[in-house]
């Protein structure tokens, strides 16, 4: 089982649409979470950590469920400049290694 | 600031050359990472610093090595250049563990 799974893509949806994207973890330890977004041809920039409670910033909305050991981003009213891959990110440890998922592509369509 | 800084952007090597990829940050972080992303797939782990002087291996380091003389430099290494090291390599650095990391451009290496 790899260390962080992620829903296979694409996902092709038309602007305004929401979209979610799930994220499962095996390491129960796990402490940090985050969202990545990396561009065609880029390097990743971090989107949002997650956090136990849930947050949101604008448009965005990432949730964790320590009991399930999944981590979502949820993206409401879908912009053309979404179009990118997120990428889902655990820190197993206090080590700052971070364990990255293959990646969900999403295309926003006009 | 320049942020993260990586040489060469591109680079064509023929089996069994070597070559350092090299990594600067100005943002006196102590923590520094290599990664490779091949096709279609997530980050993968070669080697990490936490400090100067200190390194460590991370998921895939075979093939690999790395020194950290200075906090802002964090050359990677290639012996014997194999296909299998075709990759996008990414250097990052973080103040702290749990701190968001920073990313380079990216160097595109192809292996023929």
């Amino acid at each position: 089982r790899k260390e962080v799974e992620q829903d296979p893509g694409p996902f092709n949806v038309p602007e305004g649409a929401t979209v979610a994207f799930n994220c499962t973890y095996s390491n129960s330890a796990s402490q940090s979470f985050f969202w990545y977004r990396q561009d065609c041809r880029k390097e990743p920039k971090l989107l949002m950590s997650v956090y136990s409670s849930g947050n949101e910033d604008g448009r965005f909305t990432a949730q964790l469920n320590r009991a399930s050991q999944y981590i979502s981003l949820l993206i409401r009213d879908s912009k053309l400049s979404d179009s990118a891959t997120y990428l889902c990110v655990v820190t197993p440890s206090n080590t700052g290694k971070l364990i990255f998922g293959q990646g969900t592509t999403l295309q926003v369509k006009p | 600031n320049a942020g993260v800084t990586q040489t060469p952007k591109f680079r064509i090597l023929k089996i069994g050359q070597s070559m350092t990829l090299q990594c600067t940050q100005d943002m006196n972080h102590n923590y520094m990472y290599w990664y490779r992303q091949d096709p279609g797939m997530g980050l993968k782990l070669i080697y990490y610093s936490v400090g100067a002087g200190i390194t460590d291996k991370g998921e895939v380091p075979n093939g690999y090595n790395v020194s950290r003389s200075t906090t802002e430099d964090f050359p990677l290494r290639l012996e014997l250049a194999a296909p299998s090291q075709t990759s996008v390599y990414f250097c990052a650095s973080s103040w702290d563990t749990q701190e968001t990391q920073y990313f380079g451009p990216g160097t595109r290496l192809l292996v023929l």
